[in-house]
Order: C-alpha cells, then structure tokens, then sequence
C-alpha cells in the first residue's frame, strides 16, 4: 500500500515570501504529526492532529506557522513570511490510530531553502 | 536540554560484524521508546519500538535493549550489511495525553553508522 506522501518534495522560497507544504497520510490512519529537521540534527515535533482536530500544537515555533487537516485526511503546513531559519526539512508522520504508542510512519520530507 | 540523547555520532564497523548504538534518556517518566533508520534524502523508517514493562524486544536482525535502572536504550544490529549505512535515531514518548491525544516523539541527534567492506 501506499505510505505517506508529501510536496513538494524542494522548495525554495525568497525570505518573506508564504509557502504551503502538502501531507498525504496513509489511508485511513487517524493521527497526523508534522516535525522540522534541520540539518544534522533530530527531527523536531511541530504539531498533532487527532481526525480533523489539532490537539498540540506546541511546537510551532512562531505565529507565522499554521497547520490544517479540514477534511481528516490531506493536512498543509503553511509558513507565513518565511525566514532563512525556517530553512529545515518538514516531515510529515502518521499513525493509524490515537495514542502514543502507535508507530508513526514518515513521508520523505519537504525540503525548503529560504534565500 | 535533550530528554534523549546518543553517545557517539558516528560509528564504524565492518561488514558482517554486529553494531551497537547507544542512547540515554533522561526522562524518567519516558515509557516508550522507538528506533528510526535514516537513510540521505528518505524519510525516518521504523525499525523497532520497545515498551517500558519490558526489557528486550528482537526482531529481524535487530535487538533493543532498555534498561530503565541506568535510562539507557540500545540497538544492536546483527552481521551488519551494506544496506544498513545510515543515521538510526532513537526517540521516545511520554503520552502526556493532553487533550486524549498523541503528543510527538522526542528524537536525539542521532548516530552515523558507517559500514567498512
């Protein structure tokens, strides 16, 4: 079966300018997770979707980061006015069902280069 | 700082011996542990995932240990190939449950295993 997409798969943005990252969870899992990689290090918890709700979303870093899943499914990760920090690889995991101890399955990953 | 936290960043073996990865929490409520392989340009993949009522979990190739005296977790990889070339990672979750959900997983920085031919 298909595992978790995302796109695009680079993007480069001129600082200041609004991108939007796109998630494909596996088919009916329930738990949605995005996470920031910088380079060199451990992925990073941004946010947490239980269906079409966002339960935690304690580790966005600033207000200019917004993430939505209206529909349950697909989930966009928005930057607003992107800053040359926010230059990272954002990955997107699932999980089929609620709690903690459910294996996350990762995307590729969406890797931006703000300039 | 780091709940979790790996001993070496990069570690070098040869082909067909076994490798050890190493990683100490420090998390004491910390009660699920999981091992990602990261491969340049993939995302993380599971490996294997070890809950804290127990000790040992094997699977194909691969053994995790958890000692929670010490709050140290391991990886152990037997008769190592080429394909296992990458950055394992391991990470935890505590569930703290707010809101009845999952929170995210709390990674290291990870350990470079390097294989020798």
């Amino acid at each position: 079966g298909a595992g978790v997409s995302q796109s695009p798969r680079y993007k480069v943005a001129k600082r200041g300018q609004d991108v939007a990252l796109r998630c494909d969870p596996i088919s009916g899992h329930v738990s949605l997770f995005w996470y920031q990689q910088a380079l060199g290090q451990g992925p990073e918890f941004l946010t947490y979707f239980q269906n079409e709700a966002q339960l935690d979303k304690s580790g966005l870093p600033s207000d200019r980061f917004f993430a939505e899943r209206p529909e349950g499914s697909v989930s966009t990760l928005k930057i607003q006015r992107t800053q040359q920090e926010d230059s990272a690889v954002y990955l997107c995991a699932s999980s089929l069902q609620e709690g903690y101890q459910e294996t996350q399955y990762f995307g590729p990953g969406t890797r931006l280069l703000v300039l | 700082g780091e709940s979790v936290g790996l001993h070496l960043p990069t570690l070098s073996v040869q082909e067909g011996d076994n490798s050890i990865i190493n990683c100490a929490y420090s998390n004491s409520a910390s009660d699920y542990f999981i091992w990602y392989k990261q491969e340049s340009g993939k995302g993380p993949q599971f490996i294997i995932d070890i809950r804290s009522n127990m000790d040992k979990r094997q699977g194909q190739r691969v053994t995790v240990l958890l000692n929670k005296t010490v709050k140290h977790l391991s990886l152990q990889i037997a008769a190592t190939q080429p394909g296992d070339s990458a950055v394992y990672f391991c990470a935890e979750n505590i569930g703290t449950a707010a809101g009845g959900g999952a929170d995210g997983l709390t990674f290291g920085k990870g350990t470079h295993l390097i294989i020798q031919p």
